[in-house]
């Protein structure tokens, strides 16, 4: 199985562009998420869902935006692109049924680079 | 505020035992997760504690102990693929997890 797809691999965006990062996953999570991760620091939670047609707020979600219309697909659009927003960007996903041993699998990551 | 600390490099050698060492201070406790990531490639999933003690799976252990906000993961028998960063994470009060930055585990023959 595919698991999580995250589309695309890389990305150079010029500063006040919009862009889509896809992702995709095949496990009929319930539960989704979006990070990103930059050198030095942990991995920061952007936005989640815990089910289709629900989202939340991470802790960095500022400058960026998440739909969940179904159970697979969870984009993440950055509406206007500034380059404090170059990072590495992995999208998760998680069974969502338990609330203590609840684990989360990785997509393989967009690495974005905003000049 | 929130706080998870990891040592940022080890270094060890191939066939040796290596232990590295999480605390961290969050907003309630709902579990301790230990990923593996490869440079340039996603985090995947290692262990998982939630009470304290000892969880060993294979050449992998991780240890909790709750009251002093403290895990460990030991890996024993280093092999070259074991070459990776390793990430701590805390599931807190709100159920969402909180990372370490991880710490770089360089392996020598």
């Amino acid at each position: 199985t595919a698991g999580i797809t995250q589309a695309p691999t890389s990305q150079i965006l010029a500063a006040g562009r919009s862009m889509t990062l896809r992702c995709t996953q095949d496990m009929r999570h319930n539960a989704m998420y979006w990070y990103r991760q930059d050198l030095g620091l942990g991995l920061r939670l952007i936005h989640y869902s815990n089910t289709a047609g629900t989202t939340g707020k991470g802790e960095v979600p500022d400058g960026y935006s998440v739909s969940r219309a179904n159970t697979d697909d969870f984009p993440l659009t950055l509406a206007s692109a500034v380059p404090s927003q170059t990072s590495v960007y992995f999208c998760a996903s998680s069974a969502g049924l338990t609330l203590h041993t609840d684990t989360q699998y990785f997509g393989p990551g967009t690495r974005l680079t905003v000049l | 505020g929130q706080n998870i600390d990891q040592p940022t490099e080890m270094t060890a050698t191939e066939g040796a035992i290596v232990q590295i060492n999480c605390t961290y201070q969050t907003s309630g406790f709902n579990g301790l997760f230990w990923y593996q990531q490869h440079a340039g490639e996603a985090p995947t999933f290692l262990s998982y504690n939630v009470l304290d003690g000892l969880e060993e799976k294979g050449r992998f252990s991780s240890f909790l102990s709750r009251s002093k906000g403290y895990s460990y993961l030991l890996l024993k028998e280093l092999q070259m693929k074991d070459s990776a960063s390793y990430l701590c994470a805390v599931r807190d009060s709100n159920y969402q997890l909180i990372w370490g930055a991880g710490t770089k585990l360089i392996i020598k023959p």
